[in-house]
């Protein structure tokens, strides 16, 4: 089936550590995206890449990196810039960056600091 | 991305008919209207998106104001699989990167 996959599902870490999300979709979508969403909130845009090699910074890019390496994938690293990484991250892609186009998202990442 | 005003949390019964609104005042001619839910703990789920005329899918139907001021996600018979937040986004046309989610609509859906 087509979809998005993340994982984990759950990540624990510890302080000054860096730590990468995985996103993989086999949609052949060019476009994907990096939420982060605290409790009760909506979602805020981390980055976002329309096509292979190229990423752009979203709303809260600072403390995080991102590659874009192969179409299918879009890993996310919390680095520990990041002071306050507890939160669920959401991968997401679509067709083409249009505002027309559905955007699919995966099940998830939730990250917590111990 | 122009603003949308969703009433905090709304309340149904299994099986009834569900009228979620929407108001974005603001829209522009080339703002598409979407709708996303998203269930607890996982990822949102789009659920239907139109720009002038009403809609109609699998999952659910939207109606958009003459004026396109307003509109309304009808779900026609409410299921407990269908309590989550619902999310009504306006993009413009052409643009894309961010969806600008607010807190959306909580619905809950009585057995």
């Amino acid at each position: 089936d087509g979809g998005i996959t993340q994982s984990p599902k759950y990540l624990f870490r510890k302080e000054g550590q860096n730590v990468t999300l995985s996103c993989e979709q086999n949609l052949n979508h060019d476009a994907m995206y990096w939420y982060r969403q605290d409790p009760g909130q909506g979602l805020r845009l981390i980055y976002y890449s329309q096509i292979v090699n190229d990423f752009q910074k979203g709303d809260i890019a600072e403390g995080y990196s991102v590659s874009r390496e192969k179409k299918e994938s879009f890993p996310l690293t919390v680095t520990s810039a990041q002071k306050n990484p507890t939160a669920f991250y959401l991968c997401a892609s679509s067709s083409e960056d249009r505002g027309r186009e559905t955007q699919y998202f995966g099940p998830g990442t939730r990250l917590l600091v111990l | 991305d122009a603003k949308t005003t969703q009433p905090n949390s709304m309340e149904s019964n299994e099986e009834e008919p569900v009228h979620l609104p929407c108001n974005h005042s603001t829209i522009s001619g080339t703002d598409y209207i979407h709708w996303y839910r998203q269930l607890p703990s996982q990822g949102p789920e789009y659920v239907i998106h139109g720009l002038t005329s009403n809609v109609n899918n699998r999952m659910a139907s939207l109606a958009i104001a003459e004026d396109r001021k307003s509109s309304t996600l009808i779900l026609h018979r409410a299921t407990l699989r269908d309590a989550a937040v619902y999310y009504c986004i306006l993009r413009d046309w052409d643009s894309g990167s961010r969806l600008t989610f607010g807190e959306g609509t909580q619905l809950t859906v009585n057995p």
